[in-house]
């Protein structure tokens, strides 16, 4: 699996539009980026996830780059509940039965009221 | 609610005991994973079990093994307890069929303390 780049830690105001890089230069062909968060020591929570095209769903968007290296995370209005560590993880998606997630370090995202 | 559940919450036990973490997927979930979080490793895969088989391994002690039953929930057994084996032990699914591409459901995580 492709390895990932993310800032360790990010501000952003409560109402805002909070945008989290993270660079995926190695990434393959058929390697999907996934998003999850992290709040406090709960269990991951999956966010969204995309192969090239910018997807978009209830929590979030996700752009990736036309060259696929790297992709940026968009909460649209960020409130606090969304302070969370926030990981980028590249693997490939569709296979069944070997699909283990490789966590970095991620991007802890504080909003600020 | 992610829909996995896991049971227990909480768990303290003393070193060299043996306990089990039970982990219930989301209906239809054929895959379970366990990983594990402590404070200094981060989240780190130990386990996948995929309708009933193995199959994949992470960074899992010897001291470790699980197993995923007929009817899909799975158990993690911890064995010769040790300090550095507190942590907060998460399982998760995912895999109702299809093509994919699979994304993973996490339970609300066991936190293991060993004295």
């Amino acid at each position: 699996d492709a390895k990932t780049t993310q800032p360790t830690s990010m501000d952003c105001a409560e109402g805002r539009a909070a945008n989290l890089p993270c660079n995926h230069s190695t990434i393959s062909g058929n390697e999907y980026v996934y998003w999850y968060r992290q709040i406090h020591s709960q269990g991951p929570q999956y966010i969204i996830h995309g192969l090239k095209n910018n997807e978009t769903n209830e929590m979030a968007s996700l752009i990736i780059t036309e060259d696929r290296k790297s992709s940026t995370l968009i909460l649209p209005h960020a409130t606090l509940r969304d302070t969370a560590v926030y990981y980028c993880i590249v693997r490939a998606g569709r296979i069944q039965g070997a699909q283990k997630l490789v966590f970095g370090q991620g991007t802890r995202l504080t909003i600020n009221p | 609610d992610s829909g996995v559940t896991q049971t227990p919450k909480h768990l303290i036990t003393a070193t060299g005991q043996r306990v089990t973490l039970r982990c219930s997927p989301r209906s239809g979930d054929l895959s379970v994973y366990w990983y594990q979080q402590s404070l200094d490793q981060g989240l780190q895969f130990l386990i996948q079990y995929y309708n009933g088989e193995e199959r994949a391994k992470g960074n899992i002690l010897e001291r470790f093994s699980a197993q995923q039953f007929p009817d899909l929930h799975s158990e993690l057994n911890l064995s010769s307890l040790e300090l550095g084996d507190s942590a907060l032990y998460f399982c998760a699914s995912s895999g109702r069929g299809g093509t994919g591409p699979y994304e993973q459901y996490f339970g609300p995580g066991t936190r293991l303390t060993v004295t």
